[in-house]
């Protein structure tokens, strides 16, 4: 079950704050965060674990509620290098293997 | 640099015809996923290897098949190409292949196109 991003595009100035949210209709064991730059792969930025818990990544951080299968993305003070596309992953606790399904991503423009 | 190669880095083909994509993992990792991601698409998940076994299938065609070897390198067979299965197709790894799987890390992939 592919999980639901919003938005779907962002465009900030620097300095300013986003939030990405992803949600799921399933139970989840885990969820991820990568971004894609254009032309690029996708590199690793986070993944929660537990409810509720936030991990940190320079000024990215996130929280995932395990109860309402939601997790958001925090940007804060953002800088140009934060732009591109924003993918959160998520393992079903009902699952095989090490299924990670992305959602169709939320692409993040940071202007000057 | 993420230590996952994928070659080729491109590839194009005519319809009906065959491929195979490779992938090596990074040094020490035994899972392998295959995603592909069409043009300004998301990642779709095809298929997962953990030390040379099927894990986990995605929404992988029958038209396409995928093996892990014994020294943990992948190849994605895509056959009886259609303009469709045009995409980039990325290759991760990771080092362990349950649920508590860790950070992925993919490949530069590898960009098919089917004239």
């Amino acid at each position: 079950q592919q999980p639901v991003q919003s938005p779907q595009a962002v465009i900030l100035r620097e300095g300013e704050d986003a939030v990405i949210n992803c949600s799921s209709s399933k139970a989840l064991y885990s969820v991820h965060w990568y971004r894609q730059k254009h032309g690029e792969a996708p590199v690793f930025l986070m993944i929660l674990l537990k409810g509720g818990e936030q991990k940190g990544h320079e000024k990215i951080s996130a929280s995932f509620n395990e109860k309402k299968q939601q997790s958001s993305l925090y940007l804060t003070a953002s800088q140009l290098s934060y732009s591109g596309t924003y993918f959160c992953g998520t393992v079903e606790r009902e699952t095989s293997g090490s299924r990670l399904t992305f959602g169709e991503g939320t692409q993040l423009t940071v202007n000057p | 640099d993420s230590g996952v190669t994928q070659t080729p880095k491109h590839l194009i083909t005519a319809t009906g015809q065959r491929v195979t994509l490779r992938c090596s993992p990074r040094s020490g990792d035994l899972s392998v996923y295959w995603y592909q991601q069409s043009l300004d698409q998301g990642l779709q998940f095809l298929i997962q290897y953990y030390n040379g076994e099927e894990r986990a299938k995605g929404n992988i065609l029958e038209r396409f098949s995928a093996q892990q070897f014994p020294d943990l390198h992948s190849e994605l067979n895509l056959s009886s190409l259609e303009l469709g299965d045009s995409a980039l197709y990325f290759c991760a790894s990771s080092v362990g292949g349950g649920a508590n799987t860790g950070e992925l890390f993919f490949g530069e992939g590898s960009r098919l196109t089917v004239l």
